[in-house]
């Protein structure tokens, strides 16, 4: 299967605590974008990369999360000292073509946070 | 600015039934627009998308979609539901001018019973 893969799939760990979540997008799609979905509600935009440059980010994104791209394939989300409000689904998607609101976005199946 | 409204949280038909999941827009660009599937435990498929050719648009599943301008909405539907359907359900709004990142709605949760 040559789809988006992130790993962890699950991620538990205590209050305070630094996590990392990596994404490997589909081969040769330029961009990789990052949501993030709490209980009950639809993904949220936090972030996304052209290759390697970060192009924009949500005010969602507080200075504890750092996101990088360092080679332009896969991808690296990093919250410092995790708080309880972090505990949520976090989505990783790519897509081909860098420009065109036609371009389909392909979701990796998530990381789950808990944060305790 | 744009955002989707899903007007239903829940919907629950009966296998063989339709199906009609509401969905309104607002966007100050002309949008894209799609509707995504979400599995248990499964990442977000494509069911349809929308991009200025025709309004009524056909996806996987038997799942179709009719922009609606003068209306704003972008309705989902299916003539008969299956057990295999139940899922959650996003309608999601795009455009070129905002890096291509989507905007989703809150979700319907779509029950299918026998």
């Amino acid at each position: 299967d040559t789809g988006v893969s992130q790993n962890p799939r699950h991620k538990i760990t205590k209050r305070g605590q630094n996590v990392t979540f990596r994404c490997d997008p589909i081969s040769e799609h330029n961009r990789l974008y990052w949501y993030r979905q709490t209980l009950g509600q639809g993904p949220e935009f936090l972030t996304y990369f052209q290759n390697e440059a970060q192009l924009e980010k949500s005010r969602l994104l507080s200075d504890r999360f750092s996101a990088e791209r360092p080679k332009g394939s896969f991808s690296t989300l990093e919250i410092q000292r995790t708080e309880q409000g972090d505990s949520a689904m976090y989505l990783c998607a790519s897509t081909p073509d860098p420009g065109g609101a036609k371009n389909i976005q392909y979701f990796g199946a998530g990381t789950r946070l808990s944060v305790l | 600015a744009q955002s989707v409204t899903q007007l239903d949280s829940h919907v629950s038909v009966s296998e063989g039934t339709p199906v009609l999941l509401r969905c309104n827009y607002s966007s100050s660009y002309s949008p894209s627009l799609f509707w995504y599937v979400q599995h248990p435990n499964k990442g977000l498929q494509l069911l349809l998308k929308y991009t200025s050719a025709a309004t009524l648009v056909k996806g996987i599943n038997g799942f179709e979609a009719e922009f609606k301008k003068s209306e704003t909405s972008f309705h989902l539907t299916k003539p008969s539901a299956h057990m295999s359907d139940a899922a959650e359900y996003f309608c999601v709004v795009s455009y070129t001018g905002g890096g291509n990142k989507l905007t989703f709605g809150t979700g319907t949760q779509l029950k299918v019973e026998l």
